[in-house]
């Protein structure tokens, strides 16, 4: 199974500042389709996940462009270019090749 | 809008079975897919399988072959998971997502499933 790893596993960010989260995968989530199933959600407390962004770096319906994913091969990133307090909880990334894994999760809290 | 709506919280004792269903509504039901997520307390995210709306088609993730059984009615647009042979490491919420192309894109809201003698 492809393994992801997320670091930091937390961070806290005052308002309005930026913050990065790094998430590396034992395998390239690059299928032969050509297309890079990684994504990232975000966990609100007490809540579902809900998609902010698929296939690296499109941001899902709804989603602030404060918010945004790049990377390719292993290596991926989301940044948040100036974070708010409604960004508070548990970012997770995920790969779609078979089977699906998520990383461990990284907690975001304000400063 | 889309919408998938999960069935009430379950407590069920060490081998027992549990079935969760999860009603969708907001989209045609069969053009997509559904996959099975569960949680246990404090802890990550754990894929479980997937079903195809269309055909029933299902893939399950290998831990829980021959223990999971996903299921879907068209006619009323619900997808019901299965889970047999419970153990207290069962005790999770477990969250049905709508898949379109490979993405995860809308969850419901969750289902507790205690698992306790």
């Amino acid at each position: 199974d492809v393994v992801m790893t997320q670091t930091p596993l937390s961070l806290s960010v005052t308002p309005g500042q930026p913050a990065s989260i790094s998430c590396k995968s034992s395998q390239s989530p690059l299928h032969s389709d050509g297309r890079t199933y990684l994504y990232w959600y975000l966990q609100k407390p007490g809540q579902p996940p809900q998609l902010l962004i698929y296939e690296v770096s499109n941001r899902f319906s709804g989603v602030p462009d404060r918010f945004s994913g790049s990377g390719s091969g292993r290596d991926f990133t989301l940044k948040i270019s100036r974070v708010e307090a409604v960004d508070v909880g548990v970012y997770y990334c995920m790969q779609t090749l078979q089977p699906i894994t998520f990383g461990q999760g990284t907690r975001l809290d304000i400063k | 809008q889309v919408q998938l709506v999960q069935s009430g919280a379950e407590v069920k004792k060490p081998g027992a079975s549990v079935k969760v269903s999860c009603k969708a509504s907001g989209y045609s039901f069969i053009n997509y897919g559904i996959s099975w997520v569960r949680q246990a307390p404090g802890q990550g995210l754990e894929w479980m399988g997937w079903i195809s709306a269309y055909n029933g088609n299902t893939n399950y993730a290998q831990k829980f072959q021959g223990r999971v059984t996903m299921t879907t009615d068209t006619s009323t647009s619900t997808a019901y998971m299965e889970l047999r042979s419970l153990r207290s490491d069962d005790t999770a919420v477990y969250y049905c997502a709508r898949v379109h192309y490979r993405k995860l894109d809308y969850w419901g809201q969750g289902t507790l499933v205690t698992v306790s003698s």
